[in-house]
């Protein structure tokens, strides 16, 4: 069975510094993979997404992942946090040909000025 | 296209109403989930479609519960008799279904309140 674990329920950085959500997922299969981020009061939107070709993806506002095999993992980067970036972000798993999205629980990114 | 859209944006609703949340997929989309965000659980899958029929509804929690999808174009999510325990944030999204090497979309989810 397909699974989705995002290490850190909460993370909290400086304005200006690394920002690093961590996601491993389990898979029989080879996965599509995505990372989905949530503002407030608002639905999930799509930041970026693996599915094949290229282990290094990036997505909209500077966020960028990489899918690697051999740790089953797809962290999520992004080298200069912004004020704006604070927000729910969750990581998903669709085994190829399917359908079904998993998500992991969630990881909240917090960002001090 | 618009998008998923989801109708309504907020209910507030007293205990042991009926409450019908509304979801019109985007076009050419066979593929329906409905999901339940609360603090607490976080991100549930409820119950998921695949061209109008239900594939697995084991993350209803109770069968006061119930969703239909009557064609492509249109899924409900009913709760009869609603409850406190209820209040969360409803979102349905769907996906182009299988063999579709891209993402699920989502609406902009129902709050709903139950007191």
């Amino acid at each position: 069975a397909q699974s989705v674990t995002q290490l850190g329920s909460h993370v909290s950085v400086s304005e200006g510094a690394l920002v690093l959500l961590r996601c491993n997922y389990s898979s029989s299969v080879p996965p599509y993979l995505f990372w989905y981020v949530q503002y407030p009061n608002q639905g999930l939107q799509l930041l970026l997404k693996y599915t094949t070709g290229a282990t290094l993806v990036k997505g909209i506002n500077g966020f960028e992942a990489e899918f690697k095999k051999s740790e089953t993992s797809f962290h999520l980067t992004k080298p200069s946090a912004h004020m704006s970036d604070a927000a729910e972000y969750f990581c998903a798993v669709i085994n190829t040909g399917g359908f079904k999205t998993i998500f992991g629980a969630g990881t909240r990114l917090f960002v001090k000025a | 296209d618009a998008g998923v859209i989801q109708s309504p944006r907020h209910e507030v609703t007293e205990m042991g109403q009926e409450v019908t949340l509304r979801c019109k997929p985007i076009s050419g989309h066979n593929s329906l989930f409905w999901y339940r965000q609360t603090m607490m659980r976080g991100l549930e899958l409820l119950i998921y479609f695949n061209n109008n029929v239900p594939i697995d509804d084991s993350g209803m929690p109770e069968d006061r519960f119930s969703a239909k999808m009557p064609n492509a174009s249109f899924s409900t999510l009913k709760i009869q008799p609603s409850e406190p325990r209820d209040s969360a944030v409803y979102f349905c999204a769907t996906h182009p279904g299988q063999g579709g090497n891209t993402e699920a979309f989502f609406g902009q989810g129902t709050r709903l309140t139950v007191v």
